[in-house]
């Protein structure tokens, strides 16, 4: 089992350019999470979809839009990227939705120049 | 929304000896509380998690209290080895339509051998 994965794990941008984080999960779990990871200030969530075909905010959503493309797959889209988007972005899923994610990806390392 | 503050921010600890870091949380409703593990440039990792109606629980050499009335819990590991180092983060979860996990800041755990 893969387990979560997701897509690229590195990535420069330029101010402005738009980009799709991809994220596949293989555990058949019903829910998603996307979380952003900045030092200091340990893992903050962007969006979240506690089931198939539906999906909600976190705590820090501005600049981005997620699509649940499926019951295995959530992205998460930049659409005018901004040095303040410069992080390391986890995926993460759960069995059921109860809040907490219990399998991370490996993380997409952006940095927005 | 649910704060949580996470101390210390680093801590060395000798090998063989205990760590404790510590977690204040301020929604009183906050009722599930699980800690990760995130070793340099990996993927956070659930290691433990404990929820309101228990004050501690037990895995081998690492432990978990909660102490309600306070609104503070704390992780305790024991006898600790060299693959402890890592950067350590505790979270705090609400009910009642704000099941959303909201992380402490991290403390990174330095084994000294």
């Amino acid at each position: 089992n893969a387990g979560v994965t997701q897509t690229p794990k590195f990535q420069v941008l330029k101010t402005g350019q738009s980009m799709t984080l991809q994220c596949a999960q293989d555990m058949n779990h019903n829910s998603m999470y996307w979380y952003r990871q900045d030092p200091g200030m340990g893992l903050r969530l962007i969006y979240y979809s506690a089931s198939e075909g539906t999906t909600d905010k976190g705590e820090v959503p501005n600049g981005y839009n997620v699509s649940r493309l499926n019951k295995r797959e959530f992205s998460l889209r930049l659409e005018s990227a901004a040095p303040s988007q410069t992080s390391v972005y986890f995926c993460a899923s759960s069995e059921t939705f109860q809040g907490q994610p219990q399998h991370f990806g490996d993380g997409t390392r952006l940095s927005i120049l | 929304g649910e704060n949580v503050e996470q101390h210390p921010s680093t801590l060395s600890v000798q090998e063989g000896d205990s760590a404790v870091i510590k977690c204040t949380y301020s929604d009183s409703a906050s009722n599930y509380f699980p800690w990760y593990k995130q070793e340099l440039g990996k993927r956070p990792q659930l290691i433990i998690d404990i929820r309101s109606n228990v004050g501690e629980k037990k895995d081998q050499r690492i432990a978990v209290t909660l102490n309600k009335t306070a609104k503070h819990f704390s992780l305790h590991i024991t006898e600790t080895q060299p693959e402890d180092s890592a950067v350590y983060f505790c979270a705090a979860m609400g009910n009642f339509g704000n099941e959303k996990l909201t992380f402490g800041t991290g403390t990174r755990l330095t084994i000294i051998p």
